[in-house]
């Protein structure tokens, strides 16, 4: 199985922050890439896929680059709704791996 | 706008077959151009691509539990459905239904499985 490796695992913010979340892939998967947002209790949210297409409804300060075996997300200007755990997700090979998450926290 | 809702039993004894379903409303599971997929989420092994059913009754499985696995949809009920089967605690996890060949847009709310005695 293709590994996903996500780093940091907890990432201390505040509101207004320019943020990076980064994601390897342990072989290439090309840019075979999505992101997730997931809030406590609730199921994940697409935010992005094949590395960088932004999903419908999401906005613009999300964006996400990479290709081969490293990704990154980034959250250009940080608002109180973002904070929240994010995860990678390949679908290159299957079976689909995810990454073990980042939890974004207010600082 | 797709909406889907897992239903099933919180609790499956060890050995026993865990049974969920995903009722489908906003689309049809027999549109074709869609997969149907189940993933998993636990403390232990963080999300997990459980397989995924096509409306022609083609299937997918995460090979790791291929062999206690059935994902099958009905389209008259509009909905698709997991058997997993000689479940251990390590099988306990909240359950989500997803629409998506790939990655997946929409999901259900999950539902919590826990196996015990």
């Amino acid at each position: 199985d293709i590994q996903m490796t996500q780093s940091p695992s907890t990432l201390s913010a505040s509101v207004g922050d320019r943020v990076t979340i980064t994601c390897r892939a342990s072989q290439s998967i090309s840019n075979w890439l999505a992101w997730y947002q997931q809030k406590p209790g609730k199921a994940p949210n697409l935010l992005i896929y094949k590395t960088s297409s932004l999903e419908g409804g999401v906005p613009s300060r999300f964006s996400g680059s990479g290709s081969g075996t490293e990704f990154t997300l980034t959250i250009s200007s940080l608002q109180p709704d973002d904070f929240a755990s994010y995860y990678c997700q390949q679908y290159d090979t299957r079976p689909y791996t995810f990454g073990q998450g980042t939890k974004l926290e207010i600082k | 706008q797709v909406q889907l809702q897992e239903s099933g039993p919180g609790l499956v004894k060890p050995s026993q077959t865990l049974s969920l379903t995903c009722a489908v409303s906003g689309v049809s599971t027999g549109r074709g151009d869609y997969f149907w997929t189940w993933i998993r989420q636990s403390p232990g092994m963080g999300l997990e691509w459980i397989g995924r059913v096509h409306s022609s009754g083609i299937t997918n499985y995460n090979p790791s539990l291929k062999s206690r696995l059935t994902i099958s949809v009905d389209e008259t009920e509009n909905q698709f459905a997991l058997s997993l089967t000689s479940v251990t605690a390590a099988d306990t996890a909240v359950y989500y239904c997803a629409r998506g060949e790939y990655f997946f847009d929409s999901w259900g709310q999950g539902t919590l499985v826990t196996v015990t005695s």
